[in-house]
């Protein structure tokens, strides 16, 4: 089945700078790649996606990037702010199968 | 994407007892999945319910331990089943958006297990 390696697990930055979190998949199959944000005590909440047939997505201060021949896809945060600090998740399906298989998690800390 | 209204938010329950977790969905989806999130870990996947049909099930959970309804297409429940401290975690549905992207999640419900 389908195996999503997230790295790094903990990842601590300055406000103001940019953070990147990555992820690697091996089902070459994968059409979908979500990332959640995951505060203390709250369901994981969506915060961007893309589809296989994109390369890059962005939306204001976060981006998303998708390399499919090395099966791998990233996160961009830029100008990180005290209200980034969360848990973050990657995840893919595959198109028919519609459940999402996650990665183990980066905790993200902005130091002010 | 949908709106998943998720209850209870919390629990405190007793060894051998059992505890049904509700969500509600504020659209109709075909598909709706409950998930298990250990403390600091990431989630796993603990079964498909449909509509209709029996849920179906991921390795290492079993029907008899979580069983799950799915009466319509904008509600189920999961029922964590003679509980032990093992099964202290946080536990999640989510339901996909349009054209099954967009998946969104309930707020959790947290079970501890004494």
């Amino acid at each position: 089945g389908e195996n999503v390696e997230q790295h790094p697990s903990t990842l601590s930055v300055q406000e103001g700078d940019s953070a990147v979190i990555k992820c690697t998949y091996s089902d070459s199959a994968s059409n979908y790649f979500p990332w959640y944000k995951q505060e203390l005590g709250k369901g994981p909440q969506l915060i961007i996606d893309i589809r296989s047939n994109v390369g890059e997505k962005k939306d204001q201060r976060i981006a998303v990037t998708l390399n499919k021949t090395a099966k791998h896809f990233s996160l961009h945060i830029t100008e990180t702010q005290p209200e980034d600090s969360a848990v973050y998740f990657c995840a893919t399906t595959t198109w028919g199968a519609q459940k999402l298989v996650f990665g183990q998690g980066t905790r993200l800390t902005i130091n002010p | 994407s949908a709106v998943i209204s998720q209850k209870p938010s919390r629990d405190i329950c007793q060894r051998g007892t059992s505890l049904t977790i509700q969500c509600q969905v504020d659209s109709q989806v075909t598909m709706m999945f409950w998930y298990r999130q250990q403390p600091g870990q990431s989630l796993t996947l603990i079964a498909t319910a449909n509509q209709g049909s029996e849920a179906t099930y991921e390795s290492g959970f079993v029907i008899d331990k979580f069983p799950i309804s799915r009466p319509n297409l904008t509600f189920s429940t999961l029922t964590v089943s003679n509980m032990s401290p093992e099964d202290s975690s946080i536990y999640l549905c989510s339901a996909p958006g349009a054209l099954d992207y967009g998946y969104t999640f309930g707020s959790g419900t947290r079970l501890t297990v004494v």
